[in-house]
């Protein structure tokens, strides 16, 4: 079956730290995968987005980066984080079919202090 | 420029009552919509979707309806049980490039059943 596995499940991390959040996926080959944040107060914001080994896409300028190094992995980094990086972070990946909608992963709370 | 809009953030009805959640979206372009539950310190679940080329989907008790004319699209739970309480987010299938899509999001409305 296909799954996808996002950690940790939370984080506290001071400003000016670095950040690593990694996504996997199994049970599939060449997925699309995507980094949303769910801010205070806003919906889903699309971050990143990746259709294939090293293809990295992104939404918006921000002190965030992205990597894929394997098929089935994606990582969310940043060098220093900011108070406003602060947020609930949802991997996903596209599934095929009728209903042309994602999975998401558990999320993880970050929480910059 | 928000795309996708849910303009109430939160909505309260009674158990077995109907829930209405509202969305519009200002991309002509979208050809299909979604609508994911979500509840706290979780990942988003697919609920119902929608193609562009119709104007209602219904899954038990669960019916989107979308007026492409008016680019707004509705979630129509019936009858509504207090697990039904989440948030929902609305959510629209628009072109990255090539074959490829992604998906944008609406800031979502907490619904609470009242037992």
């Amino acid at each position: 079956s296909q799954t996808i596995h996002q950690w940790p499940a939370t984080l506290v991390q001071p400003v000016g730290s670095p950040l690593s959040l990694e996504c996997t996926v199994e049970g599939t080959s060449n997925p699309n995968l995507y980094w949303y944040r769910q801010a205070a107060g806003r919906g889903l914001q699309l971050l990143f987005y990746s259709v294939g080994i090293g293809q990295i896409s992104s939404e918006v300028p921000q002190n965030l980066s992205a990597s894929r190094p394997q098929d089935r992995q994606f990582i969310l980094s940043s060098k220093k984080l900011l108070l406003s990086d602060s947020g609930f972070y949802l991997c996903a990946w596209k599934v095929g079919g009728r209903d042309y909608g994602y999975t998401f992963g558990s999320g993880t709370r970050l929480t910059v202090v | 420029d928000q795309q996708v809009k849910q303009n109430s953030p939160s909505l309260s009805v009674q158990e077995g009552r109907i829930s209405i959640l509202n969305c519009d979206y200002t991309n002509s372009m979208f050809d299909y919509f979604l609508w994911y539950k979500k509840y706290p310190a979780e990942g988003p679940t697919f609920l119902i979707s929608i193609s562009s080329i119709k104007d209602k989907n219904e899954d038990g008790r669960f019916t989107v309806f979308l007026n492409k004319s008016a680019k707004h699209l509705s979630l129509h739970i019936v009858p509504s049980q207090p697990g039904d309480s989440a948030v929902y987010f609305c959510a629209a299938r628009g072109n990255a490039g090539g074959s490829n899509y992604k998906l944008t999001f609406g800031k979502g409305t907490l619904l609470t059943v009242n037992p």
